[in-house]
This record gives structure tokens, sequence and C-alpha cells, in this order.
């Protein structure tokens, strides 16, 4: 299973682009590549995923690279509620369902 | 309304007192899966079932039951509870399995053992 690495924790501004970056340096080739969201006391929350180059949704975008031993999830124009925990996951796309949350990235959001 | 419910939503025991939180969801999901959340450790899965009868371990599967009769319920079982079982715990589903499908959390259980 592969592990991820991700910042504790970051800070940005309202109005700003923030790039969350997870290391999964032993990243395996059926692995797909998912973000969560959680706020305090509440379950995560599916954010996007993606298994190659660029994926983008309504709230978010992940870039992988060709390599796939990183991902960065990028968050345009954040905003006070933005604030919360982010978590990478990477897992089996052949449906073994054992995976790893991290300990995931405390992203605070200032005025 | 699409959704996980978890019961109880907090509880506190005392060592050893058998105890059951039920899982149930409405979506018609194959896969369900418990995990448990503790301070700086992030979430870490506990048990998961990929289907009705068909259960398997997670990372932290000791002192812990699970059992998959019905589609919709998943119950995790506390024998003998322990005060390193207290937890914040989180029951999901999701339609096509933890890695590769959108999971749906539930709002989580709060256990305290005493």
């Amino acid at each position: 299973l592969a592990k991820t690495t991700q910042p504790i924790s970051m800070d940005s501004y309202e109005g700003q682009e923030v790039n969350i970056t997870c290391s999964h340096n032993n990243i395996a080739t059926n692995d797909y590549i998912t973000w969560y969201q959680q706020f305090p006391s509440q379950g995560p929350r599916f954010i996007i995923q993606g298994y190659k180059t660029k994926v983008t949704n309504e709230v978010a975008s992940l870039f992988i690279p060709a390599d796939r031993k990183s991902s960065t999830l990028s968050l345009p124009r954040v905003s006070l509620s933005d604030t919360a925990v982010y978590y990478c996951l990477v897992g089996d796309m052949r449906g073994a369902s054992k995976i790893i949350f991290g300990s995931g990235t405390r992203l605070s959001i200032q005025p | 309304e699409a959704q996980v419910t978890q019961n109880p939503r907090y509880l506190i025991t005392v060592t050893g007192k058998k105890l059951t939180v039920t899982c149930s969801q409405n979506m018609n999901h194959e896969y369900m899966s418990w995990y448990r959340q503790d301070p700086g450790l992030g979430l870490r899965q506990i048990y998961y079932s990929m289907n009705v009868e068909v259960t398997d371990k997670g990372d932290v599967p000791e002192g812990y039951k699970v059992s998959r009769k019905e589609k919709r319920n998943f119950p995790l079982i506390l024998e003998s509870p322990s005060p390193n079982q207290t937890s914040l715990y989180f029951c999901a589903s999701s339609s096509t399995g933890a890695a590769t499908g959108e999971l749906f959390f539930g709002e989580g259980s709060r256990l305290t053992v005493l």
C-alpha cells in the first residue's frame, strides 16, 4: 500500500489560490489518487479523484505529473469556509479497498 | 436524501461492557467501511465489506467485530471495550469501493470508554 506524505499545516488568505502537494513515492500502477475535505467533528467529504495528468471539477483541480509520485490539489480563490483538513489517499483501482488516510493537511484561511 | 446514518452519536461506557454502533446507508451501496479517528493519527480503517456476507480487516481490526447480513447495514461491535478504543468513529459507504469511488461518510460516533 502506498504511503502518502503531506504538509501538516498551511495558511493562506481569502481570494488566494492554494496548492496542497501530496507525495506518494510508492504508488502502484493500479492506484488512484483521491482527496477528501474534513471539517471538525464531521465525516470527510470527497473532493476530487484522478489517475494521471489533470482533473478539474467545480471546486478543485488535481494535477498529477507523469511519474505519479506526487499530486497537487489546487483550490482556486479560497474563502474562510475552506478552512479544514485535507486528506490525500492512494488506492488500488481493482477494488481492493484497504486504503490509508494520512494525517492530512490542516488548511487555515484568514480574512 | 442520500445519507449514512450512525447511532449513537455520543456514548460513554465502561470497560468490558459490550456495545454496538450501528451504521445504515440508503444508497444501495455494495461497499461499507468503518474508520476510527484519533488526534494526530488521521483516519484509520478498522474493517470493510465489499458486499453482503463479505468482510475483511483494515489496518486496526483488533478489538472489533463487524457483520454484513444486509446490504444497507454494517454494525461495528466492541465485545469488550477498553479505554484505548476511546475515539471518534466513522462509517462510510461507496458504490465502487474506497479506492475507486466516492466515499460517503456518516456524521461520526464519539465513544468514550472509562
